[in-house]
């Protein structure tokens, strides 16, 4: 199947800092999406993305599938964005395949 | 849409007890699929359904896992003796057909004790 590999796998942050966060896959995909887990355990939909540049906000994700990985922007980062954010990847089985995530702590 | 539905949010048992997992995709999604969270092993697939049926069942841990999708609204997954080792968080989320964004619920936080 898919590896997927998100790095950093930890960041601290002081608030108002920017961060990017990397996901690679190993093989082409139809789908992929950043999800971020907050500190009740919600995974929450970021971005469905699995080809170019969107943005939300302070947010904002690329990716480029031909090179075969997906980049997640954090502007101006505020304590709410702590948690965990997952890159999940979708092959030709369009089952959803997890990276272990990044575990994101911004100090005010 | 409210979104995936689970239930229980929690839950405790005993070792050897049967626990059953509920969930209700969102409405007029065919794919459905449930996960377990645990620090060691991430976020892992237990089973996929299509259309109500189970087309990937690999990440099924053992014969103690078992899910069902008996219509298009609603699933469970049952554990038959449960033990210590399945403390974890079970996700369910559904999507459309193809190209389309997953969704998940709030995931049903279970300890075995």
């Amino acid at each position: 199947g898919i590896q997927v590999e998100q790095s950093p796998p930890d960041l601290i942050l002081q608030e108002g800092a920017n961060s990017t966060l990397r996901c690679n896959f190993s093989d082409s995909v139809n789908n992929l999406q950043w999800f971020h887990q907050n500190p009740w355990g919600q995974l929450i939909n970021l971005f469905y993305i699995p080809s170019g540049t969107k943005q939300n906000g302070r947010l904002s994700a690329t990716t480029v599938a031909t090179e075969r990985y997906s980049l997640l922007y954090i502007s101006s980062s505020q304590t709410t964005d702590s948690g965990v954010y997952f890159c999940a990847v979708e092959g030709g089985s369009y089952i959803p395949t997890f990276g272990r995530g990044t575990s994101l702590i911004v100090h005010p | 849409d409210a979104g995936v539905i689970q239930s229980p949010r929690h839950e405790v048992t005993e070792m050897g007890q049967e626990v059953t997992l509920r969930c209700k995709p969102i409405s007029g999604h065919n794919s459905l699929f449930w996960y377990r969270q645990t620090m060691m092993r991430g976020l892992e697939l237990l089973i996929y359904f299509n259309n109500n049926v189970p087309i990937d069942d690999s990440g099924m841990p053992e014969d103690r896992f078992s899910a069902k999708m008996p219509n298009a609204s609603f699933s469970t997954l049952k554990i038959q003796p449960s033990e210590p080792r399945d403390s974890a968080v079970y996700f369910c989320a559904s999507s459309g057909t193809g190209n389309t964004e997953a969704f998940f619920g709030q995931g049903t936080r279970l300890t075995v004790v």
